[in-house]
């Protein structure tokens, strides 16, 4: 079992749509979750993080912990077609390495 | 303008041959990473280096070797003992105060092996 889960997909939503992405975790240690997003053939980006369980807000973008349940979440509000991209989740301990998720591809078709 | 700059973005290399992939950040960090991504893996930890002239093996070191002479710089070079070269190879780096330990990346270099 990965430490890490994330669906691959590809997800594909029309514009507007309010987007999911989730990924799960084995190791209850893990404090701090990040969510990456990758334009094709570019580097990742950070997009925001969170510590611990409990919500954070960025403009369209909402990530959510659920720490109880070993869940995250990242939802994306009115998407748009930039917002296609590969989303990476990933999490780390104070400081330590950070795990990722394999990453879901996201397309937003207009 | 800080950030991680990766050269060459696009490389052929014929089997035999070592190659070596730049990175160089200006954004003072202590630790530099290589990682290497194919499709539906994620991302691979080949390389980590947390101070000048140390750096330790990730998850998939074989058949790669690194230097860490500058701060600034993290070079990888892919040798001819890595059987399956062709990827997408990505460098990091991180300020290592960071509590969250947050990577900040450069824009890739995908290797090819004809």
């Amino acid at each position: 079992q990965k430490e890490v889960e994330q669906d691959p997909g590809p997800l594909s939503v029309p514009e507007g749509a309010i987007v999911s992405l989730n990924c799960t975790y084995s190791n209850s240690a893990f404090q701090y979750f990040m969510w990456y997003r990758q334009y094709s053939r570019k580097g990742p980006e950070l997009l925001m993080y969170t510590y611990s369980s409990g919500n954070k807000e960025d403009g369209r973008f909402t990530a959510q912990v659920d720490k109880s349940s070993k869940y995250i979440s990242l939802f994306i509000r009115d998407s748009q077609p930039s917002d296609s991209a590969t989303y990476l989740c990933a999490m780390s301990l104070y400081g330590n390495k950070l795990v990722f998720g394999a990453g879901t591809i996201l397309r937003v078709k207009s | 303008d800080g950030g991680i700059t990766q050269s060459p973005k696009y490389l052929f290399r014929k089997e035999g041959q070592n190659v070596t992939l730049s990175c160089e950040q200006n954004l003072n960090h202590d630790a530099m990473y290589w990682y290497r991504q194919d499709p539906g893996q994620g991302l691979r930890l080949i390389y980590y280096s947390q101070i000048v002239n140390d750096f330790q093996k990730g998850d998939i070191a074989e058949g790669y070797s690194v230097s860490r002479e500058k701060k600034e710089s993290f070079p990888l070079t892919v040798t001819s003992a890595q059987k399956n070269p062709t990827a997408f190879y990505l460098c990091a780096s991180k300020q290592l105060a960071s509590r969250a330990g947050e990577l900040f990346f450069g824009e890739g270099s995908r290797l090819t092996v004809l």
